[in-house]
């Protein structure tokens, strides 16, 4: 079955440095690719997408590309701000053969804490 | 504004009893769904629903019921069967796209704690 896998968390940085938070997954067909970001006591939130292969998602300065080779997507920010501490979760939804109905599954997702 | 509304945030109940979660969405959206999260486990489909009076088994149905009597409302039963039910549950929209590309809309959840 589809499975995703995250790095291991936590993960401890300070402001302005370079983040990158792998995701790589198993999957048939041809998925589709998320970020989801979930601050302290609230729901996730969509942070960024990708439909197909060599798809770059961007949103608040993240960014993520869909590696069909490597089957990754790593997530990836240039500077990091004390707000962006969150926990972040990888997700694929599968779309073989065109039956899907936004069913995700889910990394198991990563702890970030900025520290001023 | 449109968006997906969770009752209650915080909910305590006796171990045996039945409690059910509410879920409300005003975006017009065709599907719905309930997640179970456990720390360090990410989050696990327990029912979805593509339309009215339609729904079906996710990966952790078991000890869990829902029902679908309105597009805008899918409610769920956490029964006295289900083994371990303190968790976060988080519902969630999408609209449906064949394409399988339709983001997730979440609620803010309900952490449900049984003693």
């Amino acid at each position: 079955g589809d499975s995703v896998t995250q790095m291991e968390g936590p993960v401890t940085l300070s402001e302005e440095a370079f983040l990158t938070i792998n995701c790589t997954y198993t999957a048939t067909g041809y998925p589709s690719l998320f970020w989801y970001v979930q601050y302290p006591g609230e729901g996730l939130q969509l942070l960024l997408k990708a439909t197909k292969a060599d798809d770059k998602g961007s949103n608040k300065g993240f960014e993520a590309t869909y590696r069909k080779e490597t089957t990754s997507f790593h997530l990836e920010k240039g500077s990091v701000q004390v707000s962006d501490s969150a926990v972040y979760f990888c997700a694929l939804s599968d779309s073989a053969g065109g039956t899907s109905y936004g069913k995700l599954t889910f990394g198991q997702g990563t702890i970030l804490t900025v520290h001023p | 504004d449109g968006g997906i509304t969770q009752s209650p945030k915080y909910l305590f109940r006796k171990e045996g009893q039945n409690v059910t979660l509410s879920c409300e969405q005003n975006l017009n959206h065709d599907a719905m769904y309930w997640y179970r999260q456990d720390p360090g486990q990410g989050l696990r489909l327990i029912y979805y629903s593509q339309i009215v009076n339609d729904f079906q088994k996710g990966d952790i149905a078991e000890g869990y019921s829902v029902s679908r009597e309105k597009k805008e409302s899918f409610p769920l039963t956490v029964t006295s069967a289900q083994k371990n039910p303190t968790a976060f549950y988080l519902c969630a929209s999408s609209i449906f796209s064949g394409q399988g590309n339709s983001p997730l809309h979440f609620g803010n959840g309900t952490r449900l704690t049984v003693t």
